[in-house]
Parts: structure tokens; C-alpha cells; sequence
């Protein structure tokens, strides 16, 4: 079945620590997106990418960073300088600005 | 720039009751409008989507959502909700850029089905 995947479900980060959150898809969508989910707040785009080798900032990218290196994958690397990093991580994929994004299952980052 | 407004974050309902959800949106190009559901700690999945053909769009479920452009509105209705409806909705613009797609989300509303 076509969708996307993200992993791991739930992950644990000490303060200081870089994690990385994967995302993969096999919709053969170009565009690829991370959003933040925090209670009361609606989603708010972190980076996009459009085509591999090439990513943009969204609304809220301080504190992260991605790569595109295969159409299929699209990492996001939550790191050290990002000061409140829990949340819920949401990864999704596009045809274009008309069709639907796909969400994957999502990924719920702490901080212990 | 493309915005959305949900009018109430807490909806409750009586079980076979009317579900109401309101959103309005601000765009500043024909705007491409999305209604998503998500379950407690779950992605999103789409219930319909309005892009510019048929101003009622039905979707999954037994949801349905109208398009008006003179209210700037895309509310979405179910005419009896079922218990299994319980979750949290968003309502969504479709924003371009670079010729992606940026979703741009309303807070959502948290609907609770009483029985």
C-alpha cells in the first residue's frame, strides 16, 4: 500500500542532544513537508521541499534541519538549539497545491 | 496571505444530532480548502476537499462541507453524528509556494459525542 511512514512513534531526547525523525513515502509525490502540532495550535509548516537536493524554511525552521537526498526520504533533524522541541511531528506529501497532502502516523518527541 | 479561522474550539454534540463545524478563510487567489480529521495520536486524514468545481463537496464519513465565497466560509456538517465521529478537525487554505503546497491551519476543533 502506498503511504507514508514515519519513525520512530514515540522518541526520548535528553536536553543537548541532535535527534533525527525519518520520513519516508512511496507516492512518488515531489513535495515533502514537516509540521509541529502543539495543543491549541493548529499545525505550522517547518521546511518543504519541493525536489530533491532542495528544501525551503517554512513558518518556524529555527532550531532545525532537514536534507532530500532521495525523492523518497525527507529527515528532520531536531537539534540542540531548538528550545522547546516537544511536540508531535507530523510529516506529509503533495502532488501540488491542489491535491491533498498525505500525513503520515506522526512522531511524538520529549524532552527528558 | 491565506489564513483560516475556526469558530469554537470544543464542540459537543448529542449522539444522532447535527454536527456543525465552522471555518472561515482569508486568501488572496482562489482558494483550494481542506477539511482533515485526526485521532488521538494519529496523522491526518483528509474528509474532503474543495477545489473550485461543485461549491458542495461530500466527503468520507457522511461529511459534507459548502463553499461559500461571499461568507468566506467552508463549514462542515454531518446531519447525525455517531460516536466514532469524537476527534479533533481541521480546516485548511492551500497556499502556494514555489509551486508546492503549503497547508495553512486553522487551530482545529475537538468535537465530543455524548451518548
Amino acid at each position: 500500500d502506498g503511504g507514508i511512514t514515519q519513525s520512530p512513534k514515540y522518541l526520548f531526547r535528553k536536553e543537548g542532544q541532535n535527534v533525527t525523525l525519518s520520513c519516508e513515502q512511496n507516492l512518488n509525490h515531489d513535495a515533502m513537508y514537516w509540521y509541529r502540532q502543539d495543543p491549541g495550535q493548529g499545525l505550522r509548516l517547518i521546511y518543504y521541499s519541493q525536489i530533491v537536493n532542495d528544501f525551503q524554511k517554512g513558518d518556524i525552521a529555527e532550531g532545525y534541519s532537514v536534507s532530500r537526498e532521495k525523492k523518497e526520504s525527507f529527515p528532520l533533524t531536531v537539534t540542540s538549539a531548538q528550545k522547546n522541541p516537544t511536540a508531535f511531528y507530523l510529516c506529509a506529501s503533495s502532488w501540488d497545491r491542489v491535491t491533498e497532502a498525505f500525513f503520515g502516523q506522526g512522531t511524538r518527541l520529549t524532552v527528558v | 496571505a491565506q489564513s483560516v479561522t475556526q469558530l469554537g474550539s470544543h464542540v459537543s454534540v448529542s449522539e444522532g444530532a447535527l454536527v456543525l463545524l465552522r471555518c472561515n478563510y482569508s486568501s488572496s487567489v482562489p482558494p483550494y480548502l481542506f477539511w482533515y480529521v485526526q485521532y488521538p495520536n494519529q496523522g491526518l486524514q483528509l474528509l474532503l476537499k474543495y477545489t473550485s468545481a461543485a461549491t458542495l463537496v461530500k466527503g468520507i464519513n457522511g461529511f459534507e462541507a459548502e463553499f461559500k465565497k461571499s461568507e468566506t466560509s467552508f463549514h462542515l456538517t454531518k446531519p447525525s453524528a455517531h460516536m466514532s465521529d469524537a476527534a479533533e478537525y481541521f480546516c485548511a487554505v492551500s497556499a502556494p509556494i514555489q509551486g508546492a503546497q503549503k497547508l495553512v491551519f486553522g487551530q482545529g476543533t475537538r468535537l465530543t459525542i455524548n451518548p
